[in-house]
């Protein structure tokens, strides 16, 4: 069963920034990771999708890493803002088929102006 | 930009009532999701639906639970008898395509709807 843990649970950083957060899930057979940003009381948008066979991905200020084999993925945010500010989630696949996203408790970030 | 909707966004309901959700995915997309997020706890799978059919469920996904696409453009779930502990945000998701293709399964999700069970 996929289990995915979030660290930290909370952040708070002056803006400007560079900061990285960290997910680990248990079951390396996945298709492939999502990284979601979800705002109070909103939908999830979808940040950056990796595929199982990559490594990185890159959209503009973010970067997203994946380690299959160790089950880890971080993403990077560079130079942060308070419009960053939100609840951000790591979303592995339950197994290599790749239909069902297994979401983490997530990351609640304050970026301080 | 191609957006998810989702009616209502918020729905009060009494216990052991029928309550139907409705989803319209974004249009040229082929598979469509349901999640849910009880408050303060983390988003859960619910249900894929590909090609008029389910494609997967989770245990969550009981026989209180339906859902179906009743014509070309709207995606509903429906939970037929509810409980207090229904009471959640229930989101819709698309994704353009499934498995086999780079990036295919981006999910857009809609905003949501809180179902308010008392």
């Amino acid at each position: 069963k996929q289990e995915v843990t979030q660290i930290p649970a909370a952040l708070s950083v002056p803006e400007g920034e560079n900061l990285v957060l960290n997910c680990s899930f248990t079951d390396s057979a996945i298709y492939n990771l999502q990284w979601f940003r979800q705002d109070p009381g909103k939908g999830l948008t979808s940040l950056l999708l990796i595929q199982s066979s990559q490594r990185e991905q890159t959209s503009g200020r973010l970067n997203a890493s994946l380690d299959k084999s160790s089950g880890r993925s971080t993403l990077y945010i560079a130079a942060s803002q308070p419009g960053d500010s939100a609840t951000y989630l790591c979303a592995p696949t339950r197994d290599n088929y790749g239909q069902n996203f297994v979401f983490g408790p997530g990351t609640r970030l304050s970026v301080l102006p | 930009e191609p957006e998810v909707t989702q009616t209502p966004s918020h729905q009060v309901t009494q216990m052991g009532q029928e309550v139907i959700l409705r989803c319209v995915p974004i249009s040229n997309h082929l598979y469509f999701y349901w999640y849910r997020q009880i408050l303060g706890q983390k988003v859960e799978f619910l249900v894929s639906f590909y090609n008029n059919e389910i494609s997967e469920k989770s245990e969550i996904f009981d026989d209180q639970f339906s859902v179906e696409r009743p014509d070309g453009s709207n995606f509903t779930l429906k939970i037929r008898s509810t409980k207090l502990e229904d009471s959640a945000m229930y989101f819709c998701a698309s994704s353009e395509i499934g498995q086999g293709l780079s990036g295919a399964n981006v999910l857009t999700f809609g905003a949501g709807s809180r179902l308010t069970v008392l």
